[in-house]
């Protein structure tokens, strides 16, 4: 149980194209979810948190307009990378955590979408 | 600042030995912490989480200790295979339930 998946598994596009990457969780509603990205060798950085139905919260440094994030239903989250430029090329990853679920203080991953930007 | 440290280096094991990773904490008392396996090019995976008042758990060949007198957290895993190797994450989740990372430490399982 708890699963995540994430789509597309890797994208390649050019810079200035924008890039939707979707996140849904198959089993469970997730109550919130959660968008990172990772470098290689590097550890997550949480990029933004949402909630169903809600803005989503980004952190520090995470520019809203140019990653946007939307939590439409309990189970789909989509995370957009408008105007893609090289430096954007990373994994993004994203979690969901659910208040139903037995352990509600854990995040249940996706396997993750590398983007490459030309 | 309230940080989760891990062991950055790779930690190297003979197949069939018992690896244990660490993972110490400071400047705050978590009440629980997690452990995630991550392979190169996916997404973590949960292992384990332990509380407070828990100072053992088990799962199959994986067992975590819980010591809030040292603030740290041990990771065993027991007759280790090669398909064990991968990177090992500890985390603590904060009051927003964002997860706070250690940086992880890869471990090596030797044929």
């Amino acid at each position: 149980g708890a699963v995540v998946s994430q789509h597309p598994s890797w994208v390649i596009c050019k810079s200035g194209t924008s890039v939707k990457i979707e996140c849904r969780s198959l089993d469970f509603q997730a109550t919130t979810m959660f968008w990172y990205r990772q470098f290689p060798k590097q550890s997550l950085m949480l990029m933004a948190t949402s909630n169903e139905g809600s803005k989503a919260t980004y952190e520090q440094g995470v520019e809203k307009d140019k990653f946007l994030i939307n939590h439409a239903s309990l189970t789909l989250s989509t995370l957009t990378v408008t105007s893609a430029h090289p430096e954007d090329s990373s994994f993004y990853i994203c979690s969901a955590s659910s208040v139903g679920l037995r352990d509600t203080d854990t995040q249940y991953f996706g396997p993750g979408t590398r983007l490459t930007v030309l | 600042s309230q940080k989760i440290e891990q062991n950055s280096e790779a930690l190297n094991i003979q197949e069939g030995k018992t690896a244990t990773l660490t993972c110490n904490y400071t400047n705050y008392s978590p009440a629980y912490l997690q452990w995630y396996r991550q392979d190169p090019g996916r997404g973590p995976v949960f292992l384990l989480l332990i509380r407070e008042n828990e100072k053992e758990k088990r799962k199959e060949r994986l067992k975590v200790t819980f010591d809030t007198t040292l603030k740290q957290s041990l990771f065993h895993i027991t007759a280790s295979q090669p398909a064990d190797s991968a990177t090992y994450l500890c985390a603590r989740m904060d009051s927003n339930y964002q997860l706070i990372w250690g940086a992880g430490t890869k471990l090596i399982i030797k044929p």
